[in-house]
C-alpha cells in the first residue's frame, strides 16, 4: 500500500528551466493537493484539487501550473524557475468532501534552483 | 489574513515528563483542527484530528480544543525520545471550500 508517490525525490534546476513534479495516490481519494515548505515559513498551498477534472489556486500559486491528469495523478509545472522556487515540495491527497479530513503526504520533492 | 501561530521552540522536556504543545488560529468560524508530526527530512504525518470542544485522547495524546479562545493544545504523556519531531497544528477555515492552513511548527526534544 504505497500511499502518495511522489517523483523526483531530489532535483537540481538552472534558473529559467521548467519541470514537473509528479504525484499518484492509490487510496482513492478525491482531493489533492501541492505544497511548499520552507524554513520557518510551515507549509503553504500552491494548488489544489477538490476533484477530478477540477484545480485551484491556493495561497502561493505564482509561477505554477497543475494538471489532474486523472483521479490519480497531480502534477505541478514549474515553467521557467526560479531561485525562489527552491524549496521541498508535498503533496498530499484526502478523502474529500469539504476537506474535515486530514491529508496524507508524499515523501517530498527537494528542488534547488541555482 | 489567515494564522495559526504555534511557538518555533525547541521546547525540551525529560524522558517520561508530560510535552504541552499550543496553537492559535485567528479565524473564529474554523472547524476542523489537526495536529501533525514532522521528523526531520521526513513528511508531515497526520497523528490527531478535532472538532469539538474539549479533550480528545489517542494513546500517549490528548488534543484540547477551546474554539472561545481560538486555542488547540496537544498533550504527549511518557514522552519518548522517539517523539523528538517538528508537531505541526493545522486548521481548516471555515470557507466552503479547501484550505487548511498550517502554523510553522513546533520543535520538540525528548531528552533521554
Amino acid at each position: 500500500n504505497a500511499g502518495v508517490t511522489q517523483t523526483p525525490k531530489f532535483q537540481v534546476l538552472k534558473t529559467g528551466q521548467s519541470m514537473t513534479l509528479q504525484c499518484a495516490q492509490d487510496m482513492n481519494h478525491n482531493s489533492m493537493y501541492w505544497y511548499r515548505q520552507d524554513p520557518g515559513m510551515g507549509l503553504r498551498l500552491i494548488y489544489y484539487s477538490a476533484s477530478e477534472g477540477t484545480t485551484d489556486k491556493g495561497e502561493v500559486p505564482n509561477g505554477y501550473n497543475v494538471s489532474r491528469l486523472n483521479k490519480r495523478e497531480f502534477s505541478l509545472r514549474l515553467e521557467s524557475a526560479a531561485p525562489s522556487q527552491t524549496s521541498v515540495y508535498f503533496c498530499a491527497s484526502s478523502p474529500g468532501g469539504g476537506d474535515p479530513y486530514g491529508y496524507t503526504f508524499g515523501s517530498g520533492t527537494r528542488l534547488t534552483v541555482v | 489574513q489567515k494564522e495559526v501561530e504555534q511557538n518555533s521552540g525547541p521546547l525540551s522536556v525529560p524522558e517520561g515528563a508530560i510535552a504541552s504543545l499550543n496553537c492559535t488560529y485567528s479565524d473564529r468560524g474554523s472547524q476542523s483542527f489537526f495536529w501533525y508530526r514532522q521528523y526531520s527530512g521526513k513528511s508531515p504525518e497526520l497523528i490527531m484530528s478535532i472538532y469539538s470542544n474539549g479533550d480528545k485522547e489517542d494513546g500517549r495524546f490528548t488534543a484540547q480544543l477551546n474554539k472561545a479562545s481560538q486555542y488547540v493544545s496537544l498533550l504527549i504523556r511518557d514522552s519518548q525520545p522517539s517523539d523528538s519531531a517538528t508537531y505541526l497544528c493545522a486548521v481548516n477555515l471555515n470557507t466552503g471550500g479547501f484550505k487548511t492552513i498550517f502554523g510553522a511548527g513546533t520543535r520538540l526534544f525528548v531528552k533521554a
